[in-house]
C-alpha cells in the first residue's frame, strides 16, 4: 500500500515561531502537495513540487515556504507562525495513471494551533 | 482559479435512504475525483472519472461526470451508517502534476 506519512499528528506553537511540518511517502512519486483544510473553506493548495529541488506556489502561499530536498520527503515552513495558519495540514503525493490523470495519495493530516 | 461548487454542504438522513451530492463548475476538468475522509484522517480516493457522460459503480455508489466535464455526481442508495463521513469532489485542471482543485465538501450523516 502507497503510505504517505505526516511527522506529528497535532502541534500547538506560539505566534511568531518557526514551524516544520514534514511528509515523507514510500512510493518514489514525483509529485508532492501540500494543502490546509478549513471549516467552510475546503482543501486549499498551499505549494507542490513536480521534482527534486522545485517547487510551485498553489492558491495560498503567502506566509509559507517549502522544501524538496529528496525526492521521498516534502516539508512545509512556516517562517514566522501566526494565528491564522492554525488549520489542518494535508500533504499528499501523486502518480500518473496512464498519463490521463494523478492519483493523490493523502497522509492523516497535522492538527497546528498556533496560541 | 477553477471553482467547483458542492451540494448539499450537509445531509443527514436515515439508514435506507438514498441520496445524491453535486458538484458544479464552470471549468472543464480533465478528470473528476471523489474523496471520503473519515474525522482524524486524509482524505482517500473513491473513484476517478475521466470521460463526458462516464458512470462508475463502487457497489452501492455510483459516479457520474457530466458530458462537458464541469460536473459531476455521487449517488448512494440504501444509505448505511458506514456512509457516514465528508465526501469531496476535486477536479484536475490539466492531466499531470498539477495540484487538485478541491470542493468544500459534503458532510454525510446517516443514522441508525
Amino acid at each position: 500500500d502507497v503510505k504517505v506519512t505526516q511527522s506529528s499528528r497535532y502541534l500547538v506553537k506560539r505566534t511568531g515561531e518557526k514551524v516544520f511540518l514534514e511528509c515523507v511517502q514510500d512510493m518514489d512519486h514525483e509529485n508532492m502537495f501540500w494543502y490546509r483544510q478549513d471549516p467552510g473553506l475546503g482543501l486549499r493548495l498551499i505549494y507542490f513540487s513536480y521534482d527534486v529541488k522545485m517547487k510551485e506556489k498553489g492558491d495560498i502561499p503567502e506566509g509559507y515556504s517549502v522544501s524538496r530536498e529528496k525526492k521521498e520527503r516534502f516539508s512545509l515552513i512556516l517562517e514566522s507562525a501566526s494565528t491564522n495558519q492554525t488549520s489542518m495540514y494535508l500533504c499528499a503525493s501523486s502518480s500518473i495513471a496512464g498519463a490521463l490523470f494523478s492519483i493523490q495519495y493523502f497522509g492523516a493530516g497535522t492538527r497546528l494551533s498556533v496560541l | 482559479t477553477q471553482l467547483l461548487e458542492q451540494s448539499p454542504q450537509f445531509l443527514s438522513i436515515q439508514e435506507g435512504e438514498n441520496l445524491t451530492v453535486y458538484c458544479n463548475s464552470s471549468s472543464v476538468f480533465s478528470s473528476l475525483q471523489w474523496y471520503r475522509q473519515e474525522p482524524g484522517e486524509g482524505p482517500v480516493l473513491l473513484v476517478t472519472v475521466v470521460t463526458g457522460g462516464e458512470v462508475k459503480k463502487l457497489k452501492r455508489l455510483t459516479f457520474q461526470f457530466g458530458d462537458a466535464r464541469k460536473d459531476s455526481s455521487l449517488h448512494i442508495t440504501a444509505a448505511q451508517p458506514g456512509d457516514t463521513g465528508l465526501y469531496l469532489c476535486a477536479g484536475e485542471p490539466g492531466g499531470g502534476a498539477d495540484g487538485l482543485t478541491f470542493g468544500k465538501g459534503t458532510h454525510l450523516i446517516i443514522q441508525p
